[in-house]
């Protein structure tokens, strides 16, 4: 098993590009999360799924998008980057749905928005 | 307030001390309590769960303290190995997000 997966490992965008951080994971788990990450702030929840086709909203939604058309991949939208979502941002998943079994995270995605 | 709260330290100890660190959470009825570890530029991993009877796996023990609402890490015997971010993690009753705290610091010198 590759576990997760999250592609691409760096990025730096301009203010206002759109980009989508692709996540996908092998262990057929039904929660899958996207964390961010700056210094001193700890891991936030962006958005996150209990299954295909359904998607919630966590701590820091505002400026992401997300969707769950399959149990394996959980993309993160960035629709117009700005300079405050530069940070590392992690995809996490977990077998059952209630989100409290370990977390496996993926390597994260280090983004620069100039 | 925030919601766990923990000592970002740095920590730095001589390898073979003992070494402690506490995280307090505000939601009291937070339900299941973790400890994850980060190395540098790396993603967390998964220490330890922490029950309410307190429970060891090796040189680490986590113990919860309901009454106070805090739990611990307690590394004895410390390696450069340990040398790593910790992760405070809580999560409510009910609820399907986990919050994290912002992680204690810890540099084991040789």
């Amino acid at each position: 098993n590759a576990g997760v997966t999250q592609t691409p490992k760096f990025q730096v965008l301009k203010t206002g590009q759109s980009m989508t951080l692709q996540c996908a994971q092998d262990m057929n788990h039904e929660y899958m999360s996207w964390y961010r990450q700056d210094p001193g702030m700890g891991l936030r929840l962006i958005h996150y799924s209990v299954g295909a086709g359904i998607t919630d909203q966590g701590e820091v939604p505002n400026g992401y998008n997300v969707s769950r058309s399959t149990t394996e991949d959980f993309p993160l939208r960035l629709l117009s980057a700005a300079p405050s979502q530069t940070s590392v941002y992690f995809c996490a998943s977990t077998e059952s749905a209630s989100g409290e079994d370990t977390q496996y995270f993926g390597p994260g995605t280090r983004l620069t928005v100039l | 307030r925030k919601e766990v709260e923990q000592d970002p330290g740095p920590f730095n100890v001589p390898e073979g001390a003992t070494v402690a660190f506490n995280c307090t959470y505000s939601n009291s009825a937070s339900q299941s309590f973790f400890w994850y570890r980060q190395d540098c530029r790396k993603e967390p991993k998964l220490l330890m769960s922490v029950y309410s009877s307190g429970n060891e796996d090796g040189r680490f023990t986590a113990q919860l303290n309901r009454a106070s609402q805090y739990i611990s890490l307690l590394i004895r015997d410390s390696k450069l190995s340990d040398s790593a971010t910790y992760l405070c993690v809580v999560k409510g009753q009910g609820a399907q997000k986990l919050v994290f705290g912002q992680g204690t610091r810890l540099t084991i010198n040789p």
